[in-house]
């Protein structure tokens, strides 16, 4: 069964511009999660998304938005993005219920904002 | 706000010796406490997990022991070799993962 695959792996973006990051999911899973990872705060959560609907998000200004489709694929997108985007962006994947802890990680998008 | 706190930042351990990471939660509603396993370059991958109604479970070298009323829980892994070196991160699950800053383990041979 194939893992999860996230495009692209690295982006080179300039302040103020926006981005869009692409997650597909394993097959069968229906919950797609974002995390940003820094070397200064973590991994920290962004939000996830079921059944095309927004069920559960961090702390994170409006900037950063998603979107989930109708085969389970997910994006995530950064307007005007700014120095301390900079990231690996991290996508996860599980099934719905009650081991939903266990999350299938992709191996990131790296985006650096110059 | 940082709900897990997580310690040591860095460990090293001479092959064959036996590896702790701590970490303590403040809330009390979380569902599951995860530990995952990081490598250079690749999205972290779930080792082992366990409920806040079990005191300890063990998978093979790795062992999570829980400490409900000091909100507590550590990861002891075994034996450990040089194939273990990697950033181990505790987490809460109530919903959403709430990580640990992480643990860099370097396993020496």
């Amino acid at each position: 069964k194939a893992g999860v695959t996230q495009t692209p792996r690295y982006l080179i973006k300039t302040r103020g511009q926006q981005v869009t990051l692409s997650c597909s999911p394993i097959s069968g899973h229906r919950s797609v999660s974002w995390y940003q990872q820094t070397p200064g705060q973590g991994l920290q959560f962004l939000f996830e998304y079921f059944s095309e609907t927004q069920r559960n998000k961090g702390n994170f200004p409006g900037r950063f938005s998603g979107r989930q489709f109708s085969n389970s694929r997910s994006e995530m997108n950064v307007s005007t993005l700014e120095l301390g985007d900079s990231a690996l962006y991290l996508c996860a994947s599980s099934f719905l219920g009650v081991a939903s802890y266990e999350q299938y990680f992709g191996p990131g998008t790296r985006l650096t904002v110059t | 706000q940082q709900q897990v706190k997580q310690s040591p930042q860095s460990l090293i351990v001479q092959k064959g010796g036996i590896s702790i990471i701590n970490c303590a939660y403040e809330n009390t509603a979380f569902d599951y406490f995860p530990w995952y396993q990081q490598f250079p370059g690749k999205g972290p991958a779930l080792l082992i997990a366990i409920r806040p109604d079990v005191s300890e479970k063990k998978e093979g070298r790795f062992t999570i022991s829980f400490n409900k009323s000091a909100k507590q829980f550590s990861l002891h892994i075994m034996d450990s070799q040089p194939g273990d070196s990697a950033t181990y991160f505790c987490a809460a699950w109530r919903g959403k993962l709430i990580f640990g800053q992480g643990t860099e383990l370097s396993v020496k041979p």
